[in-house]
């Protein structure tokens, strides 16, 4: 069974930094591209970004480019997203996503397991 | 940016109705258009893939329907397990983008 747990969330000041981190098990990690989809409090979901499954292609929302980092390490079957430069805009749940791997267009694939999400909060 | 526009914003139905959510992409997305249910405090779960194809262990109530720019996500016949939020989201080009979102209410 696929599972993916989230951590690394946590309160944290404007301008401060958070490592997300997610733990996958439950298949191959390495034949999957992965993404962090975000959801503020009482709102929609939100695209943050998306690694191939060999870290060859990274693409960022223009919301984080620049401030957030996405990574992998198939080894660990873990995934990343390095958090620097944090708004309260970028408060939210963020989920680690499996992406399908079938039915793709340009690496975008439908996401059909997602992690159970970690809170991030960004207030003085 | 492809922007998504769902309609409605919010529905109040009854079990047993039948249920038509709608989803619009400001340009052409082939058939890249993907369906979401997400139930308060869970993640979300894919119903629908390129926007037609049931994804596995979802209930044959549910079908979508589309291509190019006007999708369509139906209940046959609502149960009360599927009182939630419905979310498409296109997977034609980069930023991913969803729509705002359809609450669906129990009437």
């Amino acid at each position: 069974e696929v599972h993916l747990v989230e951590s690394g969330g946590g309160l944290v000041k404007p301008g401060g930094s958070l490592r997300l981190s997610c733990a996958a098990s439950g298949f191959t990690f390495s034949d999957f591209g992965m993404n962090w989809v975000r959801q503020a409090p009482g709102k929609g979901l939100e695209w943050v970004s998306s690694i191939s499954s060999s870290s060859t292609y990274i693409y960022y929302a223009d919301s984080v480019k620049g401030r957030f980092t996405i990574s992998r390490d198939n080894a660990k079957n873990s995934l990343y997203l390095q958090m620097n430069s944090l708004r309260v805009e970028d408060t939210a749940v963020y989920y680690c996503a499996r992406l399908s791997g079938k039915y793709c267009s340009g690496g975008n694939c439908p996401i059909d397991y997602w992690g159970q999400g970690t809170l991030v909060t960004v207030s003085a | 940016d492809i922007q998504m526009t769902q309609s409605p914003s919010s529905l109040s139905a009854s079990v047993g109705d039948r249920v038509t959510i709608t989803c619009r992409a400001s340009q052409t997305i082939s058939n890249y258009l993907n369906w979401y249910q997400q139930k308060p405090g869970k993640a979300p779960k894919l119903l629908i893939y390129a926007a037609s194809s049931l994804q596995s262990g979802v209930p044959s109530r549910f079908s979508g329907s589309g291509s190019g720019t006007d999708f369509t996500l139906t209940i046959s016949s609502l149960q009360s397990e599927d009182f939630a939020t419905y979310y498409c989201q296109q997977s034609y080009s980069n930023p991913i983008t969803f729509g705002q979102g359809t609450r669906l209410e129990i009437k």
